[in-house]
């Protein structure tokens, strides 16, 4: 089973849409879990760090669930400037980084 | 100042060159970090420092040799490299030395061996 899985989409949504992304992942030992944002030729840069209660930053709720080992990201009300690549990131004694999941918006 | 910062912006070099990529950072963090990202794909861990000294080295080429010269500033001496080497190399802080805090990039030094 590979560390981490998550979708590579594209997720393709109109303006205004909800889109959720999904990432698991294997090693149980994993301590903090994050969102980054990466946009075309730019450096990753962090979204959110996720929390097993959930936690919310205006359009953005991350959740955390240990059990099934997985961490989400839901996206209310798309904006344009949404179109990136969000990258699941588990910590361990390193940083581990999902493929990436891309997203675009669409007038 | 949230910011780590990253010269060059972009670098061409021919295989025979010897080039150093800089960052910084003045966030107080103790530990920083040198990936490796190819379109389209991940970034992977090269190096970690922390407390200034090399913690990881995920099984690097030799002609990548990191330096900490002091807690706020990180380089990547190049030397002899391939063009499969050509990537955008990314340098990373983090406030825990021991790395148990999420990660703050700078914007990447564009490499293209030629």
């Amino acid at each position: 089973r590979k560390e981490v899985e998550q979708d590579p989409g594209p997720f393709n949504v109109p303006e205004g849409a909800t889109v959720a992304f999904n990432c698991t992942y294997s090693n149980s030992a994993s301590q903090s879990f994050f969102w980054y944002r990466q946009d075309c030729r730019k450096e990753p840069k962090l979204l959110m760090s996720v929390y097993s209660s959930g936690n919310e930053d205006g359009r953005f709720t991350a959740q955390l669930n240990r059990a099934s080992q997985y961490i989400s990201l839901l996206i209310r009300d798309s904006k344009l400037s949404d179109s990136a690549t969000y990258l699941c990131v588990f910590l361990t004694d390193k940083l581990i980084f999902g493929t990436g999941t891309r997203l675009q918006v669409f007038p | 100042d949230t910011e780590v910062t990253q010269t060059p912006k972009h670098l061409v070099m021919g295989m025979t060159n010897k080039k150093s990529l800089k960052c910084e950072q003045h966030m107080g963090h103790r530990a920083m970090y040198w990936y490796k990202q190819k379109a389209k794909k991940p970034p992977e861990l090269m190096f970690v420092y922390s407390y200034e000294k090399l913690s990881i080295n995920e099984s690097v080429p030799s002609r990548f040799s990191p330096e900490c010269p002091n807690s706020s500033l990180l380089n990547l001496h190049l030397h002899a490299l391939q063009p499969e080497d050509s990537a955008l190399y990314l340098c990373a802080s983090s406030q825990d030395g021991r790395g148990w805090s999420e990660q703050f990039f700078g914007p990447g030094t564009r490499l293209t061996v030629l």
